[in-house]
């Protein structure tokens, strides 16, 4: 399973956009790049998944440059509740998915 | 989507005894995963427990201190045995769901354990 390795915690202001950047130099063909978000006390929430290039859904973005090893994931005009955990993570889209948690990062949202 | 949920929510338990954590989803899965997570540290998988078959432990991991249970496609079981200070955690169950070219697992709310 490739490894990823992300900021430990990042700062951010409400309103503004907030880009993470995750790296996985080793991963291979078949893996997926899926990001979680966890609050205090309860369990990860998937916020999206890709392959390549640029995957967009109601919560954030995706980008993953061509030669995918790395992803940035883009949380546009960030509120307080989104303060959390964020997750990236690289596995087999394939029954028997195994996630790998890295350390995940800390996001901060002050007023 | 899919919604778990896990009991107990919490416990404290003395050293030596065994508690059983009890997940439900929703809908009916094939494949689920029990993860531990220490507070302030991310998640470790235990194991993947598929219907119909015998969990498949990852390292660190053993059955008999972490026995788990997959009666049906809606309801797993994990207990933890023996227990020591150590084992003191948040213990989640997850399942995975299939749906278009996406592949996405589903996480229930945790179980806060103290051992004393």
């Amino acid at each position: 399973l490739a490894k990823t390795t992300q900021p430990i915690s990042m700062d951010s202001y409400e309103g503004q956009e907030v880009n993470i950047t995750c790296s996985h130099n080793n991963i291979a063909t078949n893996d997926y790049i899926t990001w979680y978000q966890q609050f205090p006390s309860q369990g990860p929430r998937f916020i999206i998944q890709g392959y390549k290039t640029k995957v967009t859904n109601e919560v954030a973005s995706l980008f993953i440059p061509a030669d995918r090893k790395s992803s940035t994931l883009s949380l546009p005009r960030v509120s307080l509740s989104d303060t959390a955990v964020y997750y990236c993570l690289v596995g087999i889209k394939a029954a028997g998915n195994k996630l790998t948690f890295g350390g995940g990062t800390r996001v901060l949202v002050k007023p | 989507s899919a919604v778990i949920s896990q009991k107990p929510s919490r416990d404290i338990c003395q050293r030596g005894t065994s508690l059983t954590i009890q997940c439900q989803v929703d809908s009916q899965v094939t494949m689920m995963f029990w993860y531990r997570q220490q507070p302030g540290q991310s998640l470790t998988l235990i194991a993947t427990a598929n219907q119909g078959s015998e969990a498949t432990y990852e390292s660190g991991f053993v059955i008999d201190k972490f026995p788990i249970s997959r009666p049906n496609l809606t309801f797993s079981t994990l207990t933890v045995s023996n227990m020591s200070p150590e084992d003191s955690s948040i213990y989640l169950c997850s399942c995975l769901l299939s749906g278009g070219n996406q592949e996405t697992q589903y996480f229930g709310p945790g179980t806060r354990l103290l051992v004393l």
